[in-house]
């Protein structure tokens, strides 16, 4: 099966802890993103790495850091979670072959911050 | 930098009717394209379909299709013979290349509730 593959589902953690959210692609994509939603449903992009540049948007702490190993795994680190950071998070990948750069989904991971 | 939105936050039909919903675009860019998704109620989000802005036909992938009104910056979906699995949220979306990097923008989305 080819897909965009996030574990875990749900995480639910204190304030202070770290997290790490895991993303695995297998449709040979060289290009991967980490997006936040809210409550709100709002879609913010957060990271987009490809051929090892990774591309950071602006507005997003510094807690945050993306870890990858190979083109198809984008890992998501969070050092020291605040409550503000409660929400999904969505990987996604394309293909810089591809015309239209479409973008694929993962199912997304809860993080809910006590 | 470019921007995406759609005003309506949410719109109720009742089954078998055709909706549209509205999506408005700010971009610099000559050609660009522009994308709809649907996230539903799992969470799942998947890609409906898309327009080439070079291109003057309206896309259509089944019962979806798209009025692009390209002198209003207009991208709207229209979905015909609503079913109740089109409940969802729909994202519409547009490419930017920014920092070397392609990346969508995304509007805000509007829920669509498909009645019985």
């Amino acid at each position: 099966e080819t897909a965009v593959f996030q574990t875990p589902n749900y995480h639910v953690t204190q304030v202070g802890n770290e997290v790490s959210f895991n993303c695995k692609q297998t449709l040979g994509h060289d290009t991967m993103y980490w997006y936040k939603q809210d409550s709100k449903k709002l879609l913010k992009i957060m990271f987009s790495y490809n051929n090892k540049q990774l591309i950071v948007n602006e507005t997003v702490p510094r807690r945050f850091s993306p870890q990858s190993s190979d083109k198809a795994h984008l890992n998501l680190r969070i050092k020291s979670v605040e409550p503000e950071d409660s929400a999904v998070y969505l990987c996604a990948s394309s293909s810089t072959r591809d015309t239209y750069a479409e973008q694929f989904f993962g199912p997304g991971t809860r993080l809910t911050v006590l | 930098a470019q921007k995406v939105t759609q005003t309506q936050t949410s719109i109720s039909v009742m089954e078998k009717t055709t909706v549209t919903m509205d999506c408005v675009y700010e971009t610099q860019d000559s050609s660009y394209f522009l994308f709809w998704y649907k996230q539903t109620a799992s969470g799942e989000i998947v890609f409906l379909i898309r327009q080439d802005s070079y291109k003057k036909e309206n896309a259509t992938v089944g019962h979806y299709s798209l009025n692009f009104q390209k002198p209003k910056s207009s991208i709207g979906l229209i979905i015909t013979a609503t079913q109740i699995e089109d409940s969802a949220v729909y994202f519409c979306a547009m490419r930017e290349f920014s920092s070397g990097s392609w990346q969508l923008i995304f509007g805000s989305g509007t829920q669509l509730t498909v009645m019985p």
